[in-house]
């Protein structure tokens, strides 16, 4: 069955800088790739996703990245800001199949 | 997105107890789901609440342990049967939204810890 992996798992930034966050998955067949951002206390929040027909996806300061050929995509964010401290899970799905999420990354930005 | 309220949003339970989480969502939606995310860890499904049927499983959880309603479009209950610490945990609904191609959205989820 289908595995992502997420790297790092914590990440600090200093406030302006930018953050990436990288996940690689097992299964060539996955097209559907969305990442979740997580404050604590809450449920995890869609911030973007991005389908295999696509190669990269923006939405103001944050974007995604797809290389199908070596089955990782990346999250991209710019100009960190305090309120961008969350967790971040990725996850991939093929189809109608469930979505397999990461494990996770803890970002820090410091002021 | 659906909007998804999610009660209780925390609760302390006992040794052996039951616990009963609902989940409400604003618009009629095809599929839910309900999601574990024990301590410091990812997220992991339980089941697929369907409606007018019984819900589908995944590898290690049972209908005994975790029991779910799901008797309308917009409305799913989970129960978390017997409980002992091992199932402190959020406890996350879910919801397949078509109105923006299939996104998955999570309620605010509940924080369960047993004594």
């Amino acid at each position: 069955g289908e595995n992502v992996e997420q790297h790092p798992s914590t990440l600090s930034v200093q406030e302006g800088d930018s953050a990436v966050i990288k996940c690689t998955y097992s299964d060539s067949a996955s097209n559907y790739f969305p990442w979740y951002k997580q404050e604590l206390g809450k449920g995890p929040q869609l911030i973007i996703d991005i389908r295999s027909n696509v190669g990269e996806k923006k939405d103001q300061r944050i974007a995604v990245t797809l290389n199908k050929t070596a089955k990782h995509f990346s999250l991209h964010i710019t100009e960190t800001q305090p309120e961008d401290s969350a967790v971040y899970f990725c996850a991939a799905s093929k189809g109608t199949d469930k979505l397999i999420f990461g494990t996770g990354t803890r970002l820090q930005v410091f002021p | 997105s659906a909007v998804i309220s999610q009660k209780p949003s925390r609760d302390i339970c006992q040794r052996g107890t039951s616990l009963t989480i609902q989940c409400q969502v604003d618009s009629q939606v095809t599929m839910m789901f309900w999601y574990r995310q024990q301590p410091g860890q990812s997220l992991t499904l339980i089941a697929t609440a369907n409606q007018g049927s019984e819900a589908t499983y995944e590898s290690g959880f049972v209908i005994d342990k975790f029991p779910i309603s799901r008797p309308n479009l917009t409305f799913s209950t989970l129960t978390v049967s017997n409980m002992s610490p091992e199932d402190s945990s959020i406890y996350l609904c879910s919801v397949l939204s078509t109105q923006e191609g299939e996104k998955l959205f999570f309620g605010s989820g509940t924080q369960l810890s047993v004594l």
